[in-house]
Parts: C-alpha cells; structure tokens; sequence
C-alpha cells in the first residue's frame, strides 16, 4: 500500500524557536491531514489540505499541499511547551476511503 | 471534544487470554475504526465498521476480531492475546467515512500482554 514518509523522525527545540516538518509519498495524494498527539491522548487534526498549492494557517501553525501533490510540509512558528507532542500526516489511500498515517514526528519543546 | 470513551483505559494480561476492548461514542457517527500504535509504526488501521453489523479488515487484521451490535459500541476482541499485540490501542469515529474526512479519536487503551 502507499506509505507516507515524515521527517524528522524527532526534533529537540528551544522554546520560541520555529518548527519545520514535512511528509512524503512516492503516490498521488489528494488530501493531506496533519494530526496532533498530546502524551496520553489520541491524535487531533490541526490542518486539512485540498488543493495543490493550497497553504492553511491555524494559529502558529501553517501547512502546505505540495505542488507535485506527493508532499505536505507543517511549519510551527514561535514554539511554545504546549507544542509538545507527536505530529502525524496522513491520506487516504489511493482508491480508497481508508486514511494510511506516516509514522510521525516527535516534538520536544524545552523552555 | 468528541464524545468517545474507551474502556479500559491501561489493561495487563497473560499470553494466550482473551481480551476485548471497547468503544463506545454518543456522537452517533456510522463509521468506527480500530487502529494500533507502535513505535517505528505510526498509527495502523485493524479493523473497521461502517454500520451496525457491517465490519471489514484493515491493514493489520490478523488475531484481531471485531463486533458492533449497536451504533454507539465498537469491540475489538483478541481471541488469543500474544506479546506482539502488546500496543496502544484506538478507536476513531467518523460521519461518512470518506477518506479527507476527519476522525474523532478516543483517549487510547494501554494494553500489555505478558
């Protein structure tokens, strides 16, 4: 099946510091979701993506559908602890309706 | 937040017992998934169900059953618990099931099998 690649695997940042991560697919992907996990909890989506091309900002936090439509990148800018946590993209699998999650990326935050 | 409770919460058995897993949602979604995660894994999709009584596998199906006899309750049984199915277990609700849709997860289920 596809599969979805997320780098870094993890990053350790100083608080106020910007964040830069990004998923990759060898596929098509016509919908890219980034979700966040909290330590204890399930993941919660912070950004849908549509469109090529298209960029959505929620907050601190923008993301991009990539223009090959095979990569999505999340930026956080000015971090702060809340931001710790595991960030995940994922898709729906090709000609299905079932979403495949990249194996995400762990966000340390130090103050 | 999305009314899903998943129970129990942190769960520790012995190889070769049975366990079954709940979720239970008020949201009303016909949609509820089963997935595990491991570490290196990322989130794996088990099983899946789209209606009362319509189930279907995923991408990691094997030793795992599913049941749903009412909208609201989705369970994952391991016939047979083995140390690889030691794993956060969660479920996920969705309205349509389409794919760029989002889902509602729960809160996890830690489950040890020793």
């Amino acid at each position: 099946g596809q599969q979805l690649n997320q780098s870094p695997q993890s990053m350790f940042i100083q608080e106020g510091e910007d964040v830069s991560m990004n998923c990759t697919s060898s596929s098509i992907f016509n919908t890219w979701l980034w979700y966040k996990q909290e330590p204890g909890e399930g993941p919660v989506l912070l950004i849908a993506l549509y469109k090529a091309g298209e960029l959505t900002s929620n907050g601190r936090l923008t993301a991009q559908f990539g223009i090959t439509r095979k990569d999505s990148f999340l930026n956080i800018s000015a971090s702060i602890p809340s931001d710790v946590g595991i960030y995940f993209c994922a898709g729906p699998q090709g000609g299905s309706e079932k979403l495949v999650f990249g194996k995400g990326t762990k966000l340390t935050v130090n103050p | 937040d999305a009314g899903i409770t998943q129970s129990p919460r942190h769960k520790v058995t012995e190889t070769g017992t049975p366990v079954t897993l709940r979720c239970h949602q008020t949201e009303n979604h016909r949609y509820m998934y089963w997935y595990r995660q491991d570490p290196g894994h990322g989130l794996r999709l088990i099983h899946y169900s789209y209606g009362v009584k319509d189930t279907d596998k995923g991408e990691v199906s094997d030793g795992y059953s599913v049941s749903r006899s009412k909208t609201e309750d989705f369970l994952l049984t391991l016939e047979s618990a083995t140390s690889s199915q030691t794993s956060v277990y969660f479920c996920a609700i969705s309205a349509r099931g389409r794919g760029d849709e989002k889902l509602f997860f729960g809160s996890g289920t830690q489950l040890s099998v020793l």
